[in-house]
């Protein structure tokens, strides 16, 4: 079973709109970290956002918040006022265990790729 | 300055040659790591490497190498590889304390295409 699911392979949003991009995430462990990455067509993997299983807030960077749904196992990424250069993949990533068990691995999902229209 | 920087950043080889990829990450973390993106896959764990000792090695063919001298820097060292090995290297690393990892910050990649 996939620990972590993007829905949405493709996504298309007008500039200056807001766009939310899906994750859910399968875990049985009650610590772990949730990540936002985005990845231009260049190749890096640039971060974005965290959210901490603990933390009680969402998490907000900029034009970025997540919204955490902890009992729905959710941790959907918000763009706000798109603009061109946010066109890119994003990866939504768990992190499970610590460094001396599981080695801190990131546990990646199959992608969206977002197109944001001029 | 980037934070991870990868050399080289294309590299085409063949299925006799001998190759290394490297990595420096110059942010001060104590663990760096390697993944493999291939087309249309989710991004899969290589090694992990946490102050300059392996801690997880995710079944990788032994034609993939790794080697880590100190904490800034991590290589790949490639051997008789396969066409399936085509893909995108990235390296990152990330600060871990009292065992618990924080963000990963990635390096841009070296593309590598086995001919």
């Amino acid at each position: 079973a996939q620990k972590i699911t993007q829905t949405q392979p493709g996504m298309f949003v007008q500039e200056k709109e807001a766009v939310t991009l899906d994750c859910t995430y399968d875990t049985s462990d009650p610590s772990y970290g949730l990540f936002w990455y985005k990845q231009p067509s260049s190749g890096e993997m640039i971060f974005l956002i965290y959210q901490g299983s603990y933390d009680q807030q969402n998490a907000t960077e900029g034009r970025y918040s997540l919204n955490f749904q902890k009992a729905r196992k959710s941790a959907n990424l918000v763009i706000s006022a798109s603009q061109l250069g946010d066109s890119a993949m994003y990866f939504c990533a768990m992190r499970e265990g610590t460094i001396y068990n599981q080695g801190g691995k990131l546990i990646f999902g199959q992608g969206t790729e977002l197109s944001v229209k001029p | 300055e980037t934070g991870v920087t990868q050399t080289p950043r294309h590299l085409v080889m063949g299925m006799t040659n001998k190759k290394s990829l490297k990595c420096e990450q110059h942010l001060g973390h104590n663990a760096m790591y390697w993944y493999k993106q291939s087309a249309k896959k989710p991004l899969e764990l290589m090694f992990v490497y946490s102050l300059e000792e392996r801690v997880e090695n995710n079944s990788v063919p032994s034609r993939f190498s790794p080697e880590c001298p100190n904490s800034s820097h991590l290589f790949l060292h490639l051997h008789t590889l396969q066409p399936e090995d085509s893909a995108l290297y990235l390296c990152a690393s990330s600060q871990s304390q009292t065992g618990e990892t924080y963000e990963q910050y990635f390096g841009p990649g070296t593309r590598l295409t086995v001919t």
